[in-house]
């Protein structure tokens, strides 16, 4: 089985920094990796997929890059709206699918 | 636009079965280029996909839950369902139905708001 990792756990960051996540693949998966937005109490919400392809309707500031077993999602300036646990999926072993276990971003 | 919509019972007692429906609106579930998935997270917990099904009726399962999972689809009522047998605690959870975009490299594209699941007598 594929296991995911994040880093870190959970940050605190203020608005308009540069946010940093790591997302670390127990082998490689080529460029299978996609990354989701989630707020409390509500469903995920697709940032990226393929590492870096934006996903329609998503803001420009969020960026994915990597490929093989690490990968990085960047937020470019931090907006208040941001604030949430982003979780990285790998799709490359399909039909299993596997998440990392999230990355909880709060206000500093 | 396409939208989903988990329905089902909100409490399960244990060793019962977990029934829920995913009704797909704004589209078509026949569509070629796309699988349709349930997904859980308990809690303060991460996610787990449970499995998903294409349009042809084709399905495939999480190995940890292949044992009590049928997922199965009705094309003419444009939904799919998810049954998971032998129910214990550790199945509470809010479930959530997604569409699978193959074009999307296997993304998770659109969900549904979820639908929370506990399992007590």
């Amino acid at each position: 089985d594929i296991q995911m990792t994040q880093s870190p756990s959970s940050l605190s960051a203020s608005v308009g920094d540069r946010v940093t996540i790591t997302c670390r693949a127990s082998q490689s998966i080529s460029s299978y990796l996609n990354w989701y937005q989630q707020k409390p109490g509500k469903a995920p919400k697709l940032l990226i997929y393929a590492a870096s392809s934006l996903q329609s309707g998503v803001p420009s500031r969020f960026s994915g890059s990597g490929s093989g077993t690490d990968f990085t999602l960047t937020i470019s300036s931090l907006q208040p709206e941001d604030f949430a646990t982003y979780y990285c999926q790998q799709s490359y072993s399909t039909p299993i699918f596997t998440f990392g276990p999230g990355t909880k971003v709060d206000i500093k | 636009q396409v939208q989903l919509q988990e329905s089902g019972p909100g409490l399960v007692k244990p060793s019962q079965t977990l029934s829920l429906t995913c009704t797909v609106s704004g589209g078509s579930i026949s569509s070629g280029s796309y699988y349709w998935s349930w997904i859980r997270q308990p809690a303060g917990k991460g996610l787990e996909w449970i499995g998903r099904i294409y349009t042809s009726g084709s399905t495939n399962y999480n190995p940890s839950l292949k044992s009590r999972v049928t997922i199965s689809v009705d094309t003419s009522k444009n939904q799919f369902s998810l049954k998971l047998s032998s129910v214990t605690a550790a199945d509470t959870a809010v479930y959530y139905c997604a569409r699978d975009s193959m074009i999307s490299a296997d993304a998770f594209d659109i969900w549904g708001q979820g639908t929370m699941v506990t399992v007590s007598s």
